[in-house]
């Protein structure tokens, strides 16, 4: 079964507001990716973080993985129509081996 | 990071034929992948293929229906056999990168009919 968790599954904010999306695995993942999915485009990398409590910004993304290595979230800072698109996040399980595990994604969509 | 392209972008085929897809990759890479993404859904893995090896398949995917070739470090083929309407679908490639980050190909969005 899915053993990475995201949600929310839908996220609807005005433009200027914040953004979180939350991310939860069952097992403990050796690293937690983030990747960005633009409306018809594909999945882009925005980033990696390995270390336990691991915090990571570029720009208005703050980037955390948790103490105990089994949950993430992206938080975006006062939303532009720009980050419309599908914040997904994916973890190489320790026991999956060398299979990276991608969350349902939490679709983003930002008011004018 | 790696370019990769993807060819057919988009095809509609009709029921009982197969697609063939492509995947070019500029840099040559030990791993490549091959995800279904369903509209508004996330990823599921198909397949993994190396090079000088049979591909690993995921759970629910089997050869006879999505055979993989992986004939140099470069490029590899997903094709889709059979098809069904439940084959309708976006079918990416992808690769591993240094970090063990994945870049994707812009996808192929096929449409049984």
């Amino acid at each position: 079964g899915q053993q990475v968790m995201q949600i929310p599954q839908y996220q609807h904010v005005q433009e200027g507001e914040d953004f979180t999306t939350y991310c939860n695995s069952s097992t403990t993942l050796s690293n937690i990716q983030w990747y960005k999915q633009r409306p018809g485009g594909h999945p882009v990398f925005l980033i990696q973080l390995v270390k336990s409590g691991e915090v990571k910004k570029q720009k208005r993304l703050t980037f955390q993985f948790g103490e105990a290595k089994k949950n993430s979230s992206l938080h975006i800072t006062a939303t532009q129509t720009t980050d419309v698109g599908t914040y997904f996040c994916a973890g190489w399980l320790e026991t999956s081996g060398s299979r990276l595990t991608f969350g349902e994604g939490t679709q983003l969509t930002v008011n004018p | 990071s790696a370019v990769i392209s993807q060819k057919p972008s988009r095809d509609i085929c009709q029921r009982g034929t197969s697609l063939t897809i492509q995947c070019q990759v500029d840099s040559q890479v030990t791993m490549m992948f091959w995800y279904r993404q369903q509209p508004g859904q996330s990823l599921t893995l198909i397949a993994t293929a190396n090079q000088g090896s049979e591909a690993t398949y995921e759970s629910g995917f089997v050869i006879d229906k999505f055979p993989i070739s992986r004939p140099n470090l470069t490029f590899s083929t997903l094709t889709v056999s059979n098809m069904s309407p439940e084959d309708s679908s976006i079918y990416l490639c992808s690769v591993l990168g240094y970090s063990l980050e994945q870049y994707f190909g812009p996808g192929t969005r096929l449409t049984v009919t």
